[in-house]
């Protein structure tokens, strides 16, 4: 099973509007939260994250929500902007573990 | 960008064949990972090291074994390959104590 499951496959939004992209985990003892970009061909890369000790993180246009008793996450991009399209992967780590588990990705589409 | 190398790039075998896979890090970093991309199954933790010949397993391991001898490389082996182990494999690596995951640009693995 999945420890770390995003259930949207795909998410298309206007250029300018918000994008909200979920997370859900089923491991109480996940406590280090990351969300990762990738484009085609290239590896991801590392994006926002959070501490369980936190239930926002702001950087620019990206903002990660933490819901610890629902075990949710969720990433706000505002505005979206058609540089954005890309698939998005949430990770989720028990701290000081090291080991990261992934979601499957959700393929973010901003349209001009 | 983080230093990570990996080699080759691009490789079709024929199932049965050994397979080998190569990260190379610049970084001194002491955490080493391999992952595999399928679609619909995000990214899955194969085997991560952390530390010279300190290996573990992660969720899909079952075919594939690691070795690391030095700091900066750690070796992915197909023993046998087996068309179910087409993918793109990406390495990645991490300094620890909860920082983010650096990755590289992929290996495009096909089993004929």
């Amino acid at each position: 099973d999945q420890q770390v499951k995003q259930n949207s496959p795909s998410l298309s939004v206007q250029e300018g509007r918000i994008s909200i992209l979920n997370c859900d985990y089923t491991n109480s003892m996940f406590d280090y939260f990351l969300w990762y970009k990738k484009y085609p061909a290239e590896g991801p890369t590392f994006l926002i994250s959070i501490s369980s000790i936190k239930d926002k993180n702001e950087d620019g246009r990206f903002t990660v929500f933490l819901n610890k008793s629902a075990k949710h996450l969720s990433l706000h991009i505002v505005p979206s902007q058609p540089g954005d399209s890309a698939v998005y992967f949430c990770a989720a780590s028990p701290y000081n573990f090291n080991k990261f588990y992934f979601g499957s990705g959700t393929k973010l589409n901003v349209k001009p | 960008d983080a230093g990570i190398t990996q080699s080759p790039r691009h490789k079709v075998t024929e199932t049965g064949t050994p397979v080998t896979l190569r990260c190379h890090q610049t970084e001194n970093h002491r955490y080493m990972y391999w992952y595999r991309q399928d679609p619909g199954h995000g990214l899955r933790l194969i085997h991560y090291s952390y530390g010279v010949k300190d290996t573990d397993k992660g969720e899909v391991s079952d075919g594939y074994s690691v070795s690391r001898s030095k700091t900066e490389d750690f070796l992915l082996t197909l023993e046998s390959a087996t068309s179910s182990q087409t993918s793109v494999y990406f390495c990645a690596i991490s300094s620890g104590g909860a920082e983010k995951l650096f990755f590289g640009s992929g290996t495009q693995l096909s089993v004929l």
